[in-house]
């Protein structure tokens, strides 16, 4: 199976700060890389399809970038209600899931 | 629109079989493939596996000897049976579209005498 690593695990940030999150892969994943939030009690809600691809309704804050093992999801300008728990997920082989970022807005 | 809406029972006592259903809407499932996914309180994802549009199915392989998903497409329904349930099989336990675009809500199974 891939390994997805996450990091880092818990991020502290206040509101405007430009926050980047990482997933690195053991292997190439062909950009089959999706991001989503997660906040307590609730599903995923996916933010970022494909490394790079923004799902309809999400701000334009949130961006996702990479290529072959190494992904980020940035938010540009974080906002108070981006507080949550953050996922890698890659869907190229047999689909894991990074360890999960969580972000406190400071 | 696009819907996935798990059900089943919330709590399973430990040795028996649980049975959970997801509903599908706005997906056909001869030309989707759906998975299961499951989270105990407060840790990560894990994939269980997948029921695949042509009916073949993939599993995890560290819980393969205990999963059998399975679906009925005139009702359009994805089925996930899973024996010998512990009390680390507590998780919130999702259906989703293979790709990760659509979730259910989630269902809440707790393995308790």
């Amino acid at each position: 199976d891939i390994q997805m690593t996450q990091s880092p695990s818990l991020l502290s940030a206040s509101v405007g700060d430009r926050v980047t999150i990482n997933c690195k892969a053991s292997q190439n994943i062909n950009k089959y890389l999706n991001w989503y939030q997660q906040k307590l009690g609730e599903a995923p809600k996916l933010l970022i399809y494909n490394t790079n691809n923004l799902q309809t309704g999400i701000p334009s804050r949130f961006s996702g970038s990479g290529s072959g093992t190494d992904y980020t999801l940035t938010i540009s300008s974080l906002q108070p209600e981006d507080f949550g728990t953050y996922f890698c997920f890659q869907h190229n082989s047999w689909p894991t899931f990074g360890s999960g970022t969580k972000l406190e807005i400071k | 629109q696009v819907q996935l809406k798990e059900s089943g029972p919330g709590l399973v006592q430990p040795s028996q079989t649980l049975s959970l259903t997801c509903t599908v809407s706005g997906l056909s499932l001869t030309s989707n493939s759906v998975s299961w996914i499951r989270q105990p309180p407060g840790k990560g994802l894990e994939w269980m596996g997948v029921i695949w549009s042509n009916g073949g199915t993939d599993y995890n392989s560290a819980i393969k000897s205990r999963l059998s998903i399975s679906r009925d497409t005139s009702k359009s329904q994805v089925f996930l049976k899973m024996n010998s349930l512990q009390t680390e099989d507590t998780a919130m336990y999702f259906c989703a579209r293979r790709v990760g675009d659509y979730w259910g809500q989630g269902v809440m199974v707790t393995v308790s005498s």
